[in-house]
């Protein structure tokens, strides 16, 4: 999906486990951005960074860790501390040409817990 | 963080009917807002911008409305087919700093053929 790969496309957690789950790019962008989807509702802003080795927290950070020791990969850590982990995770990467603001995002990553 | 919203959770059309998804939002010094389709099991792709300078703009298929007076964008799709089911979302950077995206609740979209 537009050069961003999410992996795996499912994945079970147990309680009190941390999971890590995989986002890699190849178009070069500067910023990336994981977001959480429950169903019915919009996508919430997790974590996103804007450039390597630099990260800011979005609006439900919370129980959640990430990195961005390279530019193309920025994977995401469910803490045992996140007590309701089970949602659809979606990263993203942006491009900025021509204008227009675009967000690429990879085909999600579904988390359940056991 | 910012609102972004939508009137109605689901719309059902006929298959060759227009479609009219709205949203609102809340922040008057939002300058950039897009749309996305986002089908089953699948990420958000990328339909249409706008700038706040704009009233208007059309794509294939597809045109957006901003009306900055009373904070309220819609997307229109002409001609609905069985693939534009879906579900839409709107979305604003945040104008403070540029670097959030905030999206509404997203509308679900289920063409009748």
């Amino acid at each position: 999906d537009g050069g961003i790969t999410q992996s795996p496309k499912y994945l079970f957690r147990k309680e009190g486990q941390n999971v890590t789950l995989s986002c890699e790019q190849n178009l070069n962008h500067d910023a990336m951005y994981w977001y959480r989807q429950d169903p019915g509702q919009g996508l919430r802003l997790i974590y996103y960074s804007q450039i390597v080795n630099d990260f800011q927290k979005g609006d439900i950070a919370e129980g959640y860790s990430v990195s961005r020791e390279k530019k193309e990969s920025f994977p995401l850590t469910v803490t045992s501390a996140q007590k309701n982990p089970t949602a659809f995770y979606l990263c993203a990467s942006r491009s900025q040409e021509g204008g227009k603001e675009k967000l690429f995002f990879g085909s999600g990553t579904q988390l359940s817990v056991l | 963080g910012e609102s972004v919203g939508l009137h109605l959770p689901t719309l059902s059309v006929q298959e060759g009917d227009n479609s009219i998804i709205n949203c609102a939002y809340s922040n008057s010094a939002s300058d950039y807002f897009i749309w996305y389709k986002q089908e089953s099991g699948k990420g958000p792709q990328f339909i249409i911008d706008i700038r706040s300078n704009m009233d208007k703009r059309q794509g294939q298929r597809v045109t957006v409305l901003l009306n900055k007076t009373v904070k309220h964008l819609s997307l229109q799709i002409a001609a609905t087919q069985p693939g534009d089911s879906a579900v839409y979302f709107c979305a604003e950077i945040d104008p403070n700093t540029g670097n959030q995206f905030y999206f509404g609740t997203g509308t679900s979209l289920t063409v009748i053929p």
